[in-house]
């Protein structure tokens, strides 16, 4: 797995976009990049992946540079329920996810 | 469907002792996993399963066994806990797609 580099946390207001930026700079070419959250001390939630294209669904956005080198994971309207730890992934084997620190994102009122 | 659930959700083990956490899963997903997660850190994957009957190795396998005899079931067992196995563990499956579900969790404290 390419090694993923977080920011340890970040604040965001709500009803703003959240944008949770991710360095990836050794990715391989057939490692996804993945995101998931973790709220509280839940199980973790998958939100979106991808491979080249940027992708969207009904949680979020994932934009991938053209270098693969990094990416970014845009909550468009942030809630109060977003608060939560969300972690970067890069890897070619969904079943093997090496989880990082993750950033914090913290929404505020 | 009741997804992934795991049982006990809560476990305190005296040093030697041994137990099984159990996890299973209704949806018949194929892969499954368990992971750790040690306060503070993100969670690091301890075996995992591509199928009935196949286990293997992830990052941090040592103190524990696996066995998958069925589809559903994917318990853990900690063979002599040890302090340094207090931790949130975590099993989750996936149908070989991209999405792994994750289960609540077991908090497990050895003293």
């Amino acid at each position: 797995d390419a090694k993923t580099t977080q920011p340890p946390s970040m604040d965001c207001a709500e009803g703003r976009a959240a944008n949770l930026p991710c360095n990836h700079s050794t990715i391989s070419g057939n490692e996804y990049v993945y995101w998931y959250r973790q709220i509280h001390s839940q199980g973790p939630q998958y939100i979106i992946h991808g491979l080249k294209n940027n992708e969207t669904n009904e949680m979020a956005s994932l934009i991938i540079t053209e270098d693969r080198k990094s990416s970014t994971l845009i909550l468009p309207h942030a809630t109060l329920r977003d608060t939560a730890v969300y972690y970067c992934i890069a890897t070619y084997n969904n079943n093997d996810m090496r989880f990082g620190a993750g950033t914090r994102l913290t929404v505020k009122p | 469907n009741a997804g992934v659930t795991q049982t006990p959700k809560f476990q305190v083990l005296k040093t030697g002792q041994s137990m099984t956490l159990q996890c299973a899963q209704d949806m018949n997903h194929e892969y499954m996993s368990w992971y750790r997660q040690d306060p503070g850190m993100g969670l690091r994957l301890i075996h995992y399963s591509v199928g009935a009957g196949i286990t293997d190795q992830g990052e941090v396998p040592n103190g524990y066994n696996v066995s998958r005899s069925t589809t559903e079931d994917f318990p853990l067992r900690l063979l002599s806990a040890a302090p340094s196995q207090t931790s949130v563990y975590f099993c989750a499956s996936t149908p070989g797609g991209y999405e792994q579900y994750f289960g609540p969790g077991t908090r497990l404290t050895v003293t």
